[in-house]
């Protein structure tokens, strides 16, 4: 069936260190693309998508490249600040059902 | 004002117990889903509704139910609560946007309900 899998966290950083998080998928057909992410206390918001093969979905300094070939999804960001500590989701739609993977945990220190 | 709201927040409550959590939104979305999210695994759904006459169940509907009591409502239930149903609870909704054979299902989600099963 279909599934994402991202990798596992925790991830700590260093403000302005270079961030990926890898994402790959499985599914059939052709599915849409998500990166969800989590503050702390609060319900999941839409960080960037993708809808077809090579889109870049970005989003406040994010990005993620849909890759077919690789079935993957990988979330990235040059700089990270302190702000963007949260938990993020990769996810995919097909069309009728959505998919979570299990979160990745990242904080980011001074 | 939040677009989709949950109530309770928080809720304590004992085993045994029949509890309901409330979701309402004002998107105007027909597609409403409720997940529960465990430590470690992520995001699981229980039930979704396509519209008020389409219920569905999901992955872990085991223990749970659903009212669909109108477009903008949707709760969820625990007849008899037991500890490990003790997460965090989600409601989201969506409207599918797009033709293409994936669809393009883009959720918003309500900000959570921590439940306590003592």
């Amino acid at each position: 069936g279909d599934s994402v899998t991202q990798m596992e966290g925790p991830v700590t950083l260093s403000e302005e260190a270079f961030l990926t998080i890898n994402c790959t998928y499985t599914a059939t057909g052709y599915p849409s693309l998500f990166w969800y992410v989590q503050y702390p206390g609060e319900g999941l918001q839409l960080l960037l998508k993708a809808t077809k093969a090579d889109d870049k979905g970005s989003n406040k300094g994010f990005e993620a490249t849909y890759r077919k070939e690789t079935t993957s999804f990988h979330l990235e960001k040059g700089s990270v600040q302190v702000s963007d500590s949260a938990v993020y989701f990769c996810a995919l739609s097909t069309s009728n059902q959505f998919y979570f993977g299990t979160g990745t945990s990242l904080t980011v220190i001074p | 004002d939040a677009d989709v709201t949950q109530t309770p927040r928080n809720r304590i409550t004992k085993t045994g117990k029949r509890i309901m959590l409330e979701c309402s939104q004002t998107k105007g979305h027909d597609r409403m889903y409720w997940y529960r999210q465990d430590p470690g695994l992520g995001l699981r759904l229980i039930y979704y509704s396509f519209d008020v006459k389409d219920i569905n169940k999901g992955e872990i509907s085991d223990g749970y139910s659903v009212s669909r009591q109108a477009q903008a409502k949707f709760s969820l239930s625990l007849e008899s609560a037991i500890p490990n149903q003790t997460a965090l609870y989600f409601c989201a909704t969506s409207v599918a946007t797009g033709g293409a054979a994936g669809g393009l299902l883009t959720q918003y989600f309500g900000p959570g309900t921590r439940l306590t099963v003592l």
